[in-house]
């Protein structure tokens, strides 16, 4: 099935530092989300984007929905061990029958 | 409250078994997506239900089918089971059809098949 590119893969940095990932799709999609997973969990949401250029905060976390509306990143900022785990970005196309399409995750490592 | 129950946790099956998962949504939810995750991989779409009927499916085989219960409950089998259907199984659930900010999903059933 078709999973949306999103990079980097993995992402080995040193805590304090900020992080950058991004997300980008051959398909327009009308949301596009932003989820953590940690191990034997589901994912938890983290942002939702609901509108083409528009800019969403949560707490350390800004996330962005590409003008395009086939792309969006994710940043986090003064990153603290706790951050470590796999985000993934997930579009959804709108209407009501479709389900989620996820890239295949980046795996955060924060090295002390 | 009591988020998305997903049973059993863990489970192992040899090949060509059938299994059924279950998954219990949030209270006052109606509508439940089941996802597989395979290791390394994001979750990939298989079903929608909304109020007891398949609303979407994904790029799965016919093995896999689905059915969601008066109390909103859902059960997602799995026949002739092969090594490649091994995976994190994941329920999600919502208050209704489609996509909202309310999606939220469950820990999961970890499917072993040897």
């Amino acid at each position: 099935g078709q999973q949306l590119n999103q990079s980097p893969q993995s992402m080995f940095i040193q805590e304090g530092e900020d992080v950058s990932m991004n997300c980008t799709s051959s398909s327009i999609f009308n949301t596009w989300l932003w989820y953590k997973q940690d191990p034997g969990e589901g994912p938890v949401l983290l942002i939702a984007l609901y509108k083409a250029g528009e800019l969403t905060s949560n707490g350390r976390l800004t996330a962005q929905f590409g003008i395009t509306r086939k792309d969006s990143f994710l940043n986090i900022s003064a990153s603290i061990p706790s951050d470590v785990g796999i985000y993934f970005c997930a579009g959804h196309p709108g209407g009501g029958a479709d389900g989620l399409t996820f890239g295949k995750g980046t795996h955060l490592i924060i090295q002390p | 409250d009591a988020g998305v129950t997903q049973s059993p946790t863990h489970l192992i099956k040899t090949r060509g078994q059938h299994v059924t998962l279950r998954c219990s949504p949030i209270s006052g939810h109606k509508s439940v997506s089941w996802y597989q995750q395979v290791l390394g991989q994001g979750p990939q779409f298989i079903f929608q239900y909304y109020e007891k009927e398949e609303r979407g499916r994904g790029n799965f085989p016919d093995r896999f089918s689905a059915r969601q219960f008066p109390n909103y409950s859902s059960e997602l089998n799995v026949n002739a089971l092969l090594l490649g259907d091994s995976a994190l199984y994941l329920c999600a659930s919502s208050r209704t059809g489609g996509f909202n900010y309310g999606y939220t999903f469950g820990s999961g059933t970890r499917l072993t098949v040897v």
